[in-house]
C-alpha cells in the first residue's frame, strides 16, 4: 500500500526567515508529485508539479520554490517568508503519466503560521 | 480569473434529507471533473468523479448530474448523514497536470 509522509505538521516562523517543507511517497515508483496552498477555510491552489527526478513545473508564483531530489521525495522551500505564506501545505501523489485525469491522493498537510 | 466556481458556500441540511452542491466552470477544455471530500486538519480525498463523455455518475448515495453545454454540474447526496458533514470540493482538469479546485461548499448535516 503506498503511504505519503508530510513533515512537520506544523510550524510556526517569523517573517524573513527560510523554510523547508518535505513529503516523502513510499509503494509507489516514479509518480506524479504536487504542491497545493490552502488559505484558512479556502480553496486549494496548485503550486507546483512534478513527473520526474529533477524537473518541477511552477504553476502559481508564491516567491517559493520546489525541488525532487528522489523519485520518491518533494521538497518545498523559501529562503524568506511573507505573512501571505500562512495556511495548509498539502502534498498529493498520483500515477505517473503525463495528461489525462488520475486520482490525487493528498497527505495530512503541513499547517504553517507566519507571525 | 475563477475557474471553477460553487455554490452555495454553506449548507445545513438534516438527517434524510438530499442535499445538492453546485459547480460551473469557465474552461471548455475540462474533461474530467473530480469532487473531494475534506474533513478539518485533514488533506481531501476523493469522493467521485465524472469525464465529460458521462452526464451522469452514481456511487451509492453520491450522484454527480453533468451538463457540458451549460459548463455546470452538481453533487447530491441522498440520504444524508451526520458524518457527512465535511468540505466539499469540485475540481476541473484538462490534459494538462492541473487541477483547479473550486472555492467549496461546507456541508453540515443536522441530526
Amino acid at each position: 500500500a503506498q503511504t505519503i509522509h508530510q513533515w512537520p505538521v506544523a510550524e510556526i516562523k517569523a517573517v524573513g526567515s527560510p523554510l523547508s517543507l518535505g513529503c516523502t511517497i513510499k509503494g509507489k515508483s516514479s509518480p506524479n508529485l504536487y504542491w497545493y496552498w490552502q488559505a484558512t477555510g479556502g480553496t486549494l491552489q496548485q503550486l507546483f508539479y512534478s513527473i520526474t527526478v529533477g524537473q518541477v513545473e511552477s504553476v502559481v508564483q508564491l516567491n517559493l520554490s520546489a525541488s525532487r531530489p528522489k523519485d520518491d521525495q518533494f521538497i518545498l522551500s523559501t529562503e524568506k517568508l511573507l505573512l501571505s505564506h500562512s495556511g495548509f501545505y498539502l502534498c498529493a501523489w498520483s500515477r505517473g503519466g503525463t495528461g489525462s485525469a488520475e486520482t490525487l491522493y493528498f497527505g495530512s498537510g503541513t499547517r504553517l503560521t507566519v507571525l | 480569473q475563477q475557474q471553477v466556481r460553487q455554490s452555495p458556500q454553506s449548507l445545513t441540511v438534516w438527517e434524510g434529507e438530499t442535499a445538492i452542491l453546485n459547480c460551473s466552470y469557465e474552461d471548455s477544455t475540462f474533461n474530467y471533473f473530480p469532487w473531494y471530500q475534506q474533513f478539518p486538519g485533514e488533506g481531501p480525498a476523493l469522493l467521485i468523479s465524472i469525464r465529460s463523455v458521462s452526464d451522469k455518475k452514481e456511487d451509492g448515495r453520491f450522484t454527480i448530474f453533468f451538463n457540458k453545454r451549460e459548463k455546470k454540474l452538481s453533487l447530491h447526496i441522498t440520504d444524508s448523514q451526520p458524518g457527512d458533514s465535511a468540505t466539499y470540493f469540485c475540481a476541473a482538469r484538462s490534459n494538462y497536470n492541473v487541477l483547479y479546485f473550486g472555492s467549496g461548499t461546507k456541508l453540515t448535516v443536522e441530526p
